[in-house]
């Protein structure tokens, strides 16, 4: 069974990056579909965009298309979210998930909260 | 594109049974799968149902998944609910590449 363990909260300033880590263990990490979302406060799932280890090539959503980096590091078996040009509308909290089919999700990492502020 | 609409909240006794909906606007509900998940307050969301009506191992037979294409939704049918069945749950399905969420719709278990 895949857990996924992500890496802790941030605080940044407008304008700046954020790079959140996402550890899988348990499964072939070649086998994951490793799928970034976030939640702002209050507020339901965004979808932002996925990348199959095993082909390497990430999906965006359009909506970040441009300041989004999505990667995997094989030699660790961790996925990787960086989003630049942050605005305080990108104040939420950001999950990693594993996505069955380009389907359903399951399991989500525990999430890590990113705080845009000046 | 189409959209998932949740209604914003519902509520039921422990031990009665409840149905949340989630209506497709824009296609048919039978043209992708249905999933849903269940988030309890800070926690990350977990599946309870995937594909329309299938559960994840481990979910209780409590909890089933169906669709309706007369009303072009998909309802989450929670049995026998119990107060830790109190959560915020999302419907989800898909439109080429992206996933696409409900609303979420808040179950409170008086």
């Amino acid at each position: 069974q895949v857990q996924l363990v992500q890496s802790e909260g941030e605080v940044r300033q407008p304008g700046s990056s954020v790079k959140v880590s996402c550890k899988t263990s348990g499964d072939s990490f070649s086998d994951l579909i490793i799928t970034w979302l976030r939640q702002a406060p209050g507020q339901g799932f965004e979808w932002m965009g996925r990348i199959a280890p095993i082909i390497g090539i990430p999906t965006y959503a359009q909506t970040f298309q441009g300041r989004l980096t999505i990667s995997v590091d094989k030699s660790t078996n961790t996925g990787y979210m960086e989003l630049d040009s942050l605005t305080s509308d990108d104040t939420a909290m950001y999950y990693c998930a594993n996505s069955h089919d380009y389907n359903w999700l399951d399991p989500w990492g525990q999430g890590t909260q990113v705080i845009v502020s000046s | 594109n189409f959209m998932l609409t949740q209604p914003h909240s519902v509520s039921e006794s422990p031990g009665k049974t409840v149905t949340i909906s989630c209506t497709r606007s824009g296609g048919s509900i039978a043209d992708t799968y249905v999933n849903w998940y269940q988030q309890r307050p800070a926690s990350a969301p977990k599946a309870v149902i995937y594909e329309d009506n299938q559960r994840p191992s481990g979910v209780p037979h409590r909890f089933s998944g169906s669709i309706d294409s007369s009303s072009n939704s998909a309802s989450l049918t929670i049995a026998g609910l119990q107060t830790e069945d109190e959560a915020l749950y999302y419907c989800q399905s898909y439109e080429n590449t992206r996933l696409i969420f409900g609303g979420g719709t808040k179950l409170t278990v008086l």
